[in-house]
């Protein structure tokens, strides 16, 4: 059965720098979501994606946060200058139509 | 915008018993609701969704049922095993691609034997 995944499983950097959270949703999928978990807490939504733009867009994914679909087959989130309250689980989610598939998420610290 | 309470935060059962998990939403345009379960350090799996032409749906040991009317939606997970153990979200939205699943605050399912 096909999965999302996402690389890297575990992120470690230092605030201010820049990071590149990469996914690749289901093959046939196209519409593509970020997702964020702060440790034990909800998963919030951050982003949907369609035909190389942005659908809706939470009051979290502020000018900080950009996503991409650089090529056929990836899907990413950079965000620019972290801080230390950007540190959770992200998770890349794709569709192909309502039901939404999660990949294994990227566990981003920021020191 | 959507708002979705979940209730309660945790809930612990013998294995073999039955547990229900609710939730609530306050936007009446929502028309799909998916529950997913996580284990620990896992990502959210998709156990079972209803939309809101239909007021219950099955599969085994899990059912969901929708009151429109009432705006609520629960989770019944019968003869439960330990395996159920995990926290259990629920969500809400339109049922359209693209647009957000708002979830709840999750309930911690303990399933002891």
């Amino acid at each position: 059965e096909p999965e999302v995944t996402q690389t890297p499983s575990h992120q470690v950097t230092q605030m201010g720098q820049e990071v590149i959270l990469r996914c690749v949703p289901i093959s046939n999928h196209l519409y593509f979501y970020w997702y964020r978990q702060i440790l034990g807490q909800k998963v919030e939504f951050l982003v949907s994606f369609y035909n190389n733009e942005i659908s809706e867009k939470s009051e979290i994914f502020d000018d900080q946060f950009s996503v991409e679909r650089p090529d056929g087959s990836n899907f990413t989130l950079k965000i620019r200058s972290t801080k230390l309250e950007d540190s959770a689980m992200y998770f890349c989610a794709s569709s192909e139509a309502g039901t939404q598939y999660f990949g294994p998420g990227t566990r981003l610290l920021v020191l | 915008g959507e708002n979705v309470e979940q209730h309660p935060s945790t809930l612990s059962v013998q294995e073999g018993d039955s547990a229900v998990i609710k939730c609530t939403y306050s936007d009446s345009a929502s028309n799909y609701f998916p529950w997913y379960k996580q284990e620990l350090g896992k990502r959210p799996q998709l156990i079972i969704d209803i939309r809101s032409n239909v007021g219950e749906k099955k599969d085994q040991r899990i059912a969901v049922t929708l009151n429109k009317t009432a705006k609520h939606f629960s989770l019944h997970i019968t003869e439960t095993q330990p395996e159920d153990s995990a926290v259990y979200f629920c969500a809400a939205s339109m049922d359209q691609a693209g647009t957000a699943l708002i979830f709840g605050k999750g309930t911690t399912l303990s399933v002891s034997s």
